[in-house]
């Protein structure tokens, strides 16, 4: 068993929609949830952090974490064409500073206008 | 704009003839990291510096080196490369410890003829 796991997707949605994108994970440890997003031939770009459970929302993008589950999701709202790209989810802990990121496979998301 | 460069964005390489990647950060963050990422999967460490100590992981093949002259440049060697080292490389840093905050260079393209 992976230790992160992501639907590999594509995930098609008309423009305008709200987008749920979800990981779970194995291990317990984690503390620290991330989502990076990736446009094709790009480097990942961290869009959103959030520490232990909880929500937390900037603009039109909510990281939530719900660790009894062990289960995070983004969701987007208002989607946009610009929002096509690849969206990893990442992990870490329980220590930021001696952890590596475990990342998901990614998902791959289209918005068609 | 502070950021993280990497040259060249796409390299083609023969069969074991040793290549070199470069790495440049305007961010004097004292982390750097090393990722290979393969089509459609999770990028995997293969590597990070926190200043001039080295830490490599378990599972990374001898094959790989790195080199870290000083803060703003870290390489990535390949010293006998093989089919199935073809995929994005990708460098990172972060600020101290904080890995759950990274920031990606686009990542170099190797192909391996």
């Amino acid at each position: 068993q992976k230790e992160v796991e992501q639907d590999p997707g594509p995930l098609s949605v008309p423009e305008g929609a709200i987008v749920s994108l979800n990981c779970t994970y194995s291990n317990s440890a984690f503390q620290y949830f991330m989502w990076y997003r990736q446009y094709s031939r790009k480097g990942p770009e961290l869009l959103m952090y959030t520490y232990s459970s909880g929500n937390k929302e900037d603009g039109r993008f909510t990281a939530q974490v719900d660790k009894s589950s062990k289960y995070i999701s983004l969701f987007i709202r208002d989607s946009q064409p610009s929002d096509s790209a690849t969206y990893l989810c990442a992990m870490t802990g329980p220590s930021y500073n001696t952890d590596k990121l475990i990342f998901g496979t990614g998902t791959r998301l289209q918005v068609f206008p | 704009d502070a950021m993280v460069i990497q040259n060249p964005r796409y390299q083609v390489t023969q069969f074991g003839k040793p290549v070199t990647l470069s790495c440049s950060q305007t961010l004097n963050h004292n982390v750097m990291y090393w990722y290979q990422q393969k089509s459609s999967q999770a990028p995997k460490l293969l590597f990070h510096y926190y200043d001039k100590d080295f830490n490599n992981e378990a599972d990374t093949p001898d094959n790989f080196q790195s080199r870290r002259p000083n803060t703003s440049f870290c390489f990535l060697d390949i010293r006998s490369p093989g089919l199935g080292d073809a995929a994005m490389y990708l460098c990172a840093t972060s600020r101290g410890h904080t890995s759950y905050e990274q920031y990606f260079g686009p990542g170099t393209r190797l192909t391996v003829t």
